[in-house]
């Protein structure tokens, strides 16, 4: 089983839809929750960060945590087709301790 | 700020080449790293510097060097690489341990690397 798992897709949403990208874990000692967004050839770029359990809203974008189920999400409303990229979820430890990705899901969105 | 830059953003090189790739950033950070990224994989782990001292070496192999000359730069040496190593390369850096905190991580843009 590999540590962080996550659906690579393809996803395809029309545009103005609702988007849930998720993540599964298996070590319970990850507190901090990551999800960065990477556009092809490019560096990926840091969108929102959680420590432990609960929702943290910015903008159009909303990250969950569940550690009781080591499940985590990223809600995209009302998608555009600027938000078509590759989501990595990415974890750690307390104090830089084991930084892990997901293997990152392609989103679509069409116009 | 919270930006990383790389350079050069694309890169060619022989074999027999020696190049380097450089990182710098001016957020503060005191820890440092180096990713390779293949096409359609998320980034994979090389070196981590801590306060400018290499704390982290993933087995990778002695054909990529990295140097810490201070706390903003990082670098890259490239020696003798194959085609294989062909990817892109990312920086990263992040607060110390130390300073506490999520070891939130902000990535440059990468360089292209191309070995023929």
């Amino acid at each position: 089983q590999k540590e962080v798992e996550q659906d690579p897709g393809p996803l395809s949403v029309p545009e103005g839809a609702i988007v849930s990208l998720n993540c599964t874990y298996s070590n319970s000692a990850f507190q901090y929750f990551m999800w960065y967004r990477q556009y092809s050839r490019k560096g990926p770029e840091l969108l929102m960060y959680t420590y432990s359990s609960g929702n943290k809203e910015d903008g159009r974008f909303t990250a969950q945590v569940d550690k009781s189920s080591k499940y985590i999400s990223l809600f995209i409303r009302d998608s555009q087709p600027s938000d078509s990229a590759t989501y990595l979820c990415a974890m750690t430890q307390n104090y830089g301790q084991n930084f892990v990705f997901g293997p990152g899901t392609r989103l679509s969105v069409l116009p | 700020d919270t930006e990383v830059t790389q350079t050069p953003k694309h890169l060619v090189m022989g074999m027999t080449n020696k190049k380097s790739l450089k990182c710098e950033q001016h957020m503060g950070h005191r820890a440092m790293y180096w990713y390779k990224q293949k096409a359609k994989k998320p980034p994979e782990l090389m070196f981590v510097y801590s306060y400018e001292k290499l704390s982290i070496n993933e087995s990778v192999p002695s054909r990529f060097s990295p140097e810490c000359p201070n706390s903003s730069l990082l670098n890259l040496h490239l020696h003798a690489l194959q085609p294989e190593d062909s990817a892109l390369y990312l920086c990263a850096s992040s607060q110390s341990p130390l300073a506490g905190g999520p070891d939130t991580q902000y990535f440059g843009p990468g360089t292209r690397l191309t070995v023929l």
